[in-house]
């Protein structure tokens, strides 16, 4: 049972323009949201996060949003660079007990091109 | 700072043969994480340490699967037997404390098993 979906495996997009993910989720128990990074044969980074009681996080080029009614989070990075190039991973966890067990989705390979 | 580290990083097994992967964390970290990645999907949780004990073994398939992390440093995922299922990424993960989602966990880069 997928409870984190990123729907879109792919995206293209050109350098210096809004990259723009989107990630879906079921459970309504989740409260904390974690976007990764991964580039090929290394291990994912971690990228930026958001709690559930905030609906927008800001680092850098990289915002995440929460719509918690939508059940639905995204990533915008802006502007775009070839170093953006990578697969990117949506994640979750619930609180209490299960902290630290993190549900992943699919991931969304990125491709910036010049 | 050395980050989490992992062998073999590949490994080519026949079907019906055993397979283990260490992993070595990043140092003073209490929390290690065992997760399988399979082709095309995100990593998925398979057992997670605090220190010593697993606190956390439950999407483990126990019947072939088995893990340990002795003196809650370095720790072992063992199978025995793989199966052809069981091709895919296995990611160890560290950090510093009790598995609360904001403290980061710290990826190693994986061992590639291929079973024929």
């Amino acid at each position: 049972d997928q409870q984190v979906k990123q729907n879109s495996p792919s995206l293209s997009v050109q350098e210096g323009r809004i990259s723009i993910l989107n990630c879906d989720y079921t459970n309504s128990m989740f409260d904390y949201f974690l976007w990764y990074k991964k580039y090929p044969a290394e291990g994912p980074t971690f990228l930026i996060s958001i709690s559930s009681i905030k609906d927008k996080n800001e680092d850098g080029r990289f915002t995440v949003f929460l719509n918690k009614s939508a059940k639905h989070l995204s990533l915008h990075i802006v502007p775009s660079q070839p170093g953006d190039s990578a697969v990117y991973f949506c994640a979750a966890s619930e609180s209490g007990d299960s902290w630290g067990k993190l549900q992943f989705g699919a991931g969304t390979q990125v491709v910036v091109t010049p | 700072e050395a980050g989490v580290v992992q062998s073999p990083r590949y490994k080519i097994i026949e079907k019906k043969q055993p397979v283990a992967f260490w992993c070595n964390p990043i140092s003073g970290h209490n929390t290690l994480y065992w997760y399988r990645q399979n082709l095309g999907q995100g990593p998925e949780l398979l057992i997670r340490y605090e220190n010593e004990e697993a606190v956390d073994d439950s999407q483990l398939p126990k019947d072939r699967f088995s893990a340990e992390r002795l003196k809650g440093v370095d720790s072992t995922l063992k199978i025995q037997p793989a199966e052809l299922g069981d091709s895919a990424v296995y990611l160890c993960a560290s950090s510093s404390t009790s598995g609360r989602p904001w403290d980061e966990q710290f990826f190693g880069p994986g061992t590639r098993l291929t079973v024929l």
